[in-house]
């Protein structure tokens, strides 16, 4: 079965790029079935949806954070990545990668997530 | 953009009780709505998508109900494994979350 693993740097510094990648295993991106999505979690908060990239490269930011956002794919690695630029403290969260329920629908329930990765912006 | 509240916040329930949660869309998302449980340093996992279709895997005693703008998530009698944190969500227009209910032992 399809599996998502996040990987990336634990702390960034204020105002640098923050990077991640998911690697996806179990199942191939550029096989066109699904938009693939960034999902965050601050401590103690709510969920908070980042954006969404097709296999052909093709992108929707969430308009809070589509100023900062770039989400890029690697389909020979089978892996998505996400930048976000200028990060301050409310940027430090789990992040999440993760797979819509329902194929070649870019807006969709998850049914499939990594186990996510902490990032804490601090000097 | 769309709007989700949830509510309560927190609910203090006992093994055995029949559990409500509601959640309310500030315009009408049809039946674009899902809900997820999470447990302490764990990913999210979906109990129900499209108001009411349960995840496959999913107990039984996980149901829910609704369309427009106000929907239920009820379990019917609480189980142990499922004091945890739930959101909704919707995605009739791109993506939001509710800001969760924490189900507590009461």
């Amino acid at each position: 079965q399809v599996q998502l693993q996040e990987s990336g740097p634990g702390l960034v510094k204020p105002s640098q790029t923050l990077s991640l990648t998911c690697t996806v295993s179990g199942g191939s991106i550029s096989s066109g079935d699904y938009y693939w999505s960034w999902i965050r979690q601050p401590p103690g908060k709510g969920l908070e949806w980042i954006g969404y990239i097709y296999y052909s490269g093709s992108t929707y930011y969430n308009p809070s954070l589509k100023s900062r956002v770039t989400i890029s794919v690697d389909t020979s690695k089978n892996q998505f990545s996400l930048k976000l630029s200028s990060v301050t403290a409310a940027d430090t969260a789990v992040y999440y990668c993760a797979r819509p329920n329902t194929a070649m629908r870019p807006w969709d329930a998850f049914d499939i997530w990594g186990q996510g990765t902490m990032v804490t912006v601090s000097s | 953009d769309i709007q989700m509240t949830q509510s309560p916040s927190t609910l203090s329930a006992s093994v055995g009780d029949r559990v409500t949660i509601t959640c309310r869309a500030s315009q009408s998302i049809s039946s674009w709505l899902a809900w997820y449980q999470q447990k302490p340093g764990k990913a999210p996992k979906l109990l129900i998508y499209k108001a009411s279709s349960l995840e496959s895997g999913v107990p039984s005693r996980f149901s829910g109900s609704g369309s427009g703008t106000e929907f239920t998530l009820t379990i019917s009698s609480l189980q142990p494994d499922d004091f945890a944190t739930y959101y909704c969500q919707q995605y009739n227009s791109y993506l939001t979350f509710g800001g969760g209910t924490k189900v507590e032992i009461k």
